[in-house]
């Protein structure tokens, strides 16, 4: 079946403009997470939706950047006012939910944000 | 949080065991942890996950001593195609949100 999908693959933006990212979670999968991972760095959590619950918005690096999840499926991560920190690629996942663990997380492709 | 730590690279050869030891000092009761492998240019792909003791899958084995302080990923005989960063996902809880994954290991395997 088909697995997550992100969109665009890669973006090259200008400093100061705004961006949005896509995620199309697998279907069924309940829970949804994002991801920032920095050049030859480690992964850096940001935000996780499960089903029709307020997010945690927490772990987002500063008010630039927000996420939605429509209908409880497709996500869309948004960057206002982009920094040339912003730069890297953002990783989508899904997975069926958190009880008795967090289970399998099924990673997309992820979108490389280049900002100039 | 629960932070993790692991080795930054290690390097092996063809048809050896390689053993990946996570440290997770402050891992929460209802933690799971949870091994992921990157490939270059790929998002990450699971490999294993488990709770305490010893899990056991076709790919992979991961040791949890009781305290569950510390995790190893063991790879029987792996192959060139192993070669990839491997990290350590250690979860919060089932009421917390944020997941820790370890700096990542980078797995080299030599002819």
């Amino acid at each position: 079946g088909a697995g997550v999908s992100q969109s665009p693959s890669n973006k090259v933006t200008e400093k100061g403009k705004d961006v949005e990212l896509r995620c199309d979670p697998i279907s069924g999968h309940t829970a949804l997470y994002w991801y920032r991972q920095s050049l030859g760095q480690g992964l850096e959590f940001l935000i996780y939706f499960q089903g029709n619950s307020a997010p945690d918005k927490s772990g987002l690096p500063s008010d630039r950047f927000s996420a939605e999840r429509t209908g409880g499926s497709v996500s869309t991560l948004t960057i206002q006012r982009t920094q040339q920190e912003d730069s890297a690629v953002y990783l989508c996942a899904s997975s069926f939910g958190t009880s008795g663990g967090w289970g399998e997380q099924f990673f997309g492709p992820g979108t490389r944000l280049t900002v100039l | 949080l629960a932070k993790t730590t692991q080795p930054i690279s290690m390097d092996s050869y063809e048809g050896q065991e390689v053993n990946i030891t996570c440290s997770h000092n402050n891992i929460a009761t209802n933690d799971y942890i949870t091994w992921y492998q990157q490939f270059p240019s790929q998002g990450p792909r699971f490999i294993i996950q488990g709770y305490k003791t010893k899990v056991t899958n076709e790919v992979a084995s991961l040791f949890i001593p009781a305290d569950r302080k510390s995790s190893t990923l063991s790879l029987p005989r792996v192959s060139l195609s192993d070669t990839a960063v491997y990290y350590c996902l250690v979860g919060e809880g089932a009421a917390g949100n944020k997941l820790t994954f370890g700096g990542g290991t980078r797995v080299l395997v030599k002819p």
